[in-house]
């Protein structure tokens, strides 16, 4: 079972930052909080991921509260490419431990 | 870096036969790859996790002798779909895990679509 909670879909306004939430009050202390998004028809694709510090890199930016149970991920600059369905992952970083997907965010992003 | 590739991007057979998907980590080495599945409209679901010289492990509900998994080497892994059905019609994506300082990192192929007649 997925154990984050992502609205089903979202829209964003090309030019302006797109800010994707993710609960995920059941966290671990050892479970890192992964973001993937998926493009229609394609693999996912790797953006970002963190423990408890506030990470940026060239995609994007995620900010996880101090509690560790919510996280936002940040698109500073939405273009129409950024249209995908976006995954909030939350996984041990031990082992062979695999990433479990949910149903992720569709986010749209409008001219 | 980190680029994953698979091939074929896209097969279509017909029912009884076996097809064969081929995923490679391009630029790094992976111990531990692993193979999902994602039907239309759905998210992807885990079918296997491939480690290199051992055993696959198996999701509960995914048959082993059906859909078969080599990790000969420590950039290959296949996955063989044997007596291919309709029902097995489906987008299969492979990743591969990339350890990097502290942490793991899985790495996407851009999937195979499958389509048997």
């Amino acid at each position: 079972d997925a154990k984050t909670t992502q609205p089903p879909s979202m829209d964003c306004a090309e030019g302006r930052a797109a800010n994707l939430p993710c609960n995920h009050s059941t966290i671990s202390g050892n479970e890192y909080v992964y973001w993937y998004r998926q493009i229609h028809s394609q693999g996912p694709q790797y953006i970002i991921h963190g423990l408890k510090n506030n990470e940026t890199n060239e995609m994007a930016s995620l900010i996880i509260t101090e509690d560790r149970k919510s996280s936002t991920l940040i698109l500073p600059h939405a273009t129409l490419r950024d249209t995908a369905v976006y995954y909030c992952i939350v996984r041990a970083n031990s082992g062979n431990t695999p990433l479990v997907f949910g149903k992720g965010t569709r986010l749209s992003v409008i001219a | 870096g980190a680029v994953v590739s698979q091939h074929p991007s896209w097969v279509i057979c017909k029912s009884g036969t076996s097809v064969k998907i081929e995923c490679r980590s391009l630029d790094f080495q992976a111990t531990t790859m692993f193979w999902y599945r994602q039907f239309p409209k759905q998210s992807l679901m885990l079918m296997a996790t491939s480690n290199e010289g051992s055993k696959a492990t198996y999701e509960q509900g995914v048959e082993k002798d059906k859909f078969l998994i080599n990790h000969a080497s420590l950039t290959l892994s296949t996955l063989t779909v044997t007596s291919a059905h309709p029902e097995d019609s489906s987008f299969y994506i492979c990743s591969a895990r990339q350890k990097r300082g502290g942490a793991d990192t899985q790495y996407f192929g851009p999937g195979t679509r499958l389509t048997v007649l």
